[in-house]
């Protein structure tokens, strides 16, 4: 099974909003309302941010928001600030395993 | 809070085997369902495998690139999580992640042990 596709890289300034895009197949994301996002800054673990397409966990700011459609799942950030500038990967469900995007580098 | 520490990460040589330790506290271990998740050096993320909870069976199911070679087990009297690799290759250098499960998604993460394999 491939890695979900994502785009390498984004960009916006302090208080634009940004999307991320996911592209997976009928066999994960276009099945399963079960995609993930992760946001990780160097040197860190991952941390979850979006769960099951678009439930923030608590403690996650509302400018995180996530959304689906057929087999393209999507993050927005809105109101970018400094510290959101990181690495950031989806993950979809896929029957008995979990697939992961490439991941994509936004700067800030 | 949940805690998940990894250890038994080093240097091994293409061919050998390590098996990598992770020591779970701040939630029920023996009801978790857990998994393994690598990070090559500059790399993406990348699924190993998971191992369901002792009640739902310990199942376990692994990547493509690592079946047969590694192995998802667990302790739930001593609470440790166990990767046992074997048959490394260059490409397995990657920091390993442990993770717990949640419905779908990772809702946990350790800090990774790094596992380097080079001759």
């Amino acid at each position: 099974q491939s890695a979900l596709t994502q785009p390498a890289s984004v960009s916006g300034s302090p208080g634009q909003s940004i999307t991320i895009s996911c592209t997976g197949s009928t066999g994960d994301v276009g099945n399963y309302d079960y995609v993930s996002w992760y946001q990780q800054h160097p040197g860190q673990a991952p941390k979850l941010i979006i769960y099951d397409v678009s439930d923030r966990p608590s403690g996650i700011s509302d400018r995180f928001s996530g959304s689906k459609s057929g087999n393209t799942a999507s993050l927005t950030i809105s109101g970018l600030r400094a510290e959101d500038e990181a690495d950031y990967y989806c993950s979809s469900y896929a029957g008995t395993m979990r697939m992961f995007g490439g991941g994509t580098k936004l700067t800030v | 809070d949940v805690q998940l520490v990894e250890s038994g990460g080093g240097f091994v040589k293409p061919g050998g085997s390590l098996r990598l330790s992770c020591a779970p506290s701040g939630f029920t271990f023996s009801a978790a369902w857990m998994s393994w998740v690598r990070q090559a050096p500059g790399k993406g993320l990348e699924w190993v495998g998971r191992i369901k909870s002792t009640a739902d069976g310990e199942t376990t199911d692994y990547a493509a690139p690592v079946r047969g070679r590694f192995t998802i087990s667990r302790d739930d009297s001593t609470k440790v999580l166990y990767l046992q690799m074997d048959s490394l290759t260059i490409e397995d250098t990657a920091r390993y992640y442990c993770t717990l499960l949640t419905g779908y998604y990772v809702a946990n993460w350790g800090r990774g042990t790094l596992v380097t394999v080079s001759s």
